[in-house]
């Protein structure tokens, strides 16, 4: 089945210990987003690619950076975790942001915890 | 600006009961987006529908059924003969031209189906 990976399912680093996460997808979809989503809350959109077209959102802390090395993969290396970035990490993909609005479809996330 | 407003925070209902949970959104463009997303206790979000502006008919998939009415600015979703699998939270959410095809979303509904 396509569908949207995300590696690891749960993470622990330790404070300011550098992680990377990472997402992919068998959908050959162009568009990957990174969110963030903390308890009780929506989740937050980080940035988003649009094939390599890298698109960071204004309030996304610096600590926070992103690759995207190939269509089907994309990684989340935050570089200096505090306690304040423990959550879980979504990711997603949608077929064509070009076209409009489209269906964005998620990974099963990664949560992270900071010691 | 675009928002999406679901002001039920929790609803818990018991078993084989409707439940109906409200969404109402703000837009100032005239082709939009709306989608309903399920968050299992899993983490993964997972997707239920898409609906454009341009299409009021109401839809239902099994026990799941929706109501866009754009007069009220509403796409309101129910659930027939709730199950306990039922449990979780839902987002409404919406995208437009304006966002960028970016989703904005709900601050989502906790439901929770008692035996």
């Amino acid at each position: 089945d396509a569908m949207v990976i995300q590696n690891p399912r749960y993470q622990v680093t330790q404070f300011g210990k550098p992680v990377t996460l990472s997402c992919s997808q068998t959908l050959n979809h162009n568009v990957m987003y990174w969110y963030q989503q903390k308890s009780s809350q929506a989740p937050k959109l980080l940035f988003h690619y649009y094939d390599k077209d890298f698109n960071n959102e204004a309030d996304t802390p610096d600590n926070f950076q992103s690759r995207r090395p190939n269509t089907s993969f994309c990684f989340l290396d935050i570089r200096s975790p505090g306690l304040g970035d423990a959550a879980m990490y979504l990711c997603a993909t949608s077929r064509d942001e070009a076209i409009g609005p489209d269906t964005q479809y998620f990974g099963p996330g990664t949560r992270l915890t900071v010691l | 600006a675009q928002k999406v407003t679901q002001a039920q925070t929790e609803i818990s209902v018991v078993e084989k009961e409707d439940v109906t949970l409200d969404c109402v959104y703000e837009t100032r463009d005239t082709t939009y987006y709306l989608f309903w997303y399920k968050q299992p206790p899993s983490g993964e979000l997972v997707f239920l529908i898409r609906r454009n502006s341009f299409d009021e008919q109401n839809e239902i998939s099994g026990r799941y059924s929706w109501n866009f009415q754009k007069s009220t600015s509403s796409f309101n979703f129910t659930i027939t003969a709730s199950q306990v699998v039922d449990s979780a939270v839902y987002f409404c959410a919406l995208s437009d031209y304006s966002s960028a095809s970016k989703i904005i979303f709900g601050s989502g509904t906790r439901l929770s189906i008692r035996p």
